[in-house]
């Protein structure tokens, strides 16, 4: 059973860098699956931010690509998410994912989520 | 960009009813359509994929039909652990959600 565990700082200053990781365990993520990043700020609907492969390939929601990296481990089977720039509209809760490479490219497994605030 | 919208944005229902929750997209995505349940603090869970197919474990009640456009979500009867919001997401470009429906309790 693939579990995914968020990690990183729940607090943020404003304009500084979110910097979160997510561990992969039970599974390879070097398998055939894209590592996604999906937020949700509080009390609202769900926003796709990037996604990346085991190779580097990369996509990104182009209302944040300026400000977003996202990178990959394998040696320590973990990805992350940077997003430079900050502000209070970046408080939500982060989830990370594992999307399916092909048909149907659905979220099949789920990080349980880490709250981040933006705030001085 | 495909936006996706869903209606209605929230409903009310009781256990045994039967819900359907319509999800429309701005262009074709042929089948690209899944269908998440999210409970309080907790993260989504996938129900149906490919606008069709059943997760491996969800129950029976639910099903997703349609092609192009138009989506749907049905739940046939409804369930005390059912009360939740739900999502579409396309998956044909860029990924996106649609803004979700939540089922409360009558």
């Amino acid at each position: 059973q693939v579990q995914l565990q968020e990690s990183g700082p729940g607090l943020v200053k404003p304009s500084e860098t979110l910097s979160l990781t997510c561990a992969v365990s039970g599974g390879s993520i070097s398998s055939n699956y894209w590592w996604s990043w999906v937020r949700q700020p509080p009390g609202k609907g769900l926003e796709w931010i990037a996604e990346i492969y085991h190779s580097g390939s990369t996509n990104c929601n182009p209302s944040l690509k300026s400000r977003v990296t996202i990178s990959v481990d394998q040696s320590k089977n973990q990805f992350s998410l940077n997003l430079n720039s900050v502000t209070a509209a970046d408080t939500a809760v982060y989830y990370c994912a594992r999307k399916t490479y092909g048909w149907p490219r659905s979220l099949d497994y789920w990080g349980q989520g880490i709250l981040v605030t933006v705030s001085s | 960009d495909i936006q996706m919208t869903q209606s209605p944005s929230s409903l009310s229902a009781s256990v045994g009813d039967g819900v359907t929750i319509t999800c429309r997209a701005s262009q074709s995505i042929n089948n690209y359509l899944n269908w998440y349940q999210q409970k309080p603090g907790k993260a989504p869970k996938l129900l149906i994929y490919a606008a069709s197919s059943l997760q491996s474990g969800v129950p029976s009640r639910f099903s997703g039909s349609g092609s192009g456009t138009d989506f749907i979500l049905t739940i046939s009867s409804l369930q005390p652990e059912d009360f939740a919001t739900y999502y579409c997401q396309q998956s044909y470009s860029t990924p996106g959600f649609g803004g979700g429906t939540k089922v409360e309790i009558k």
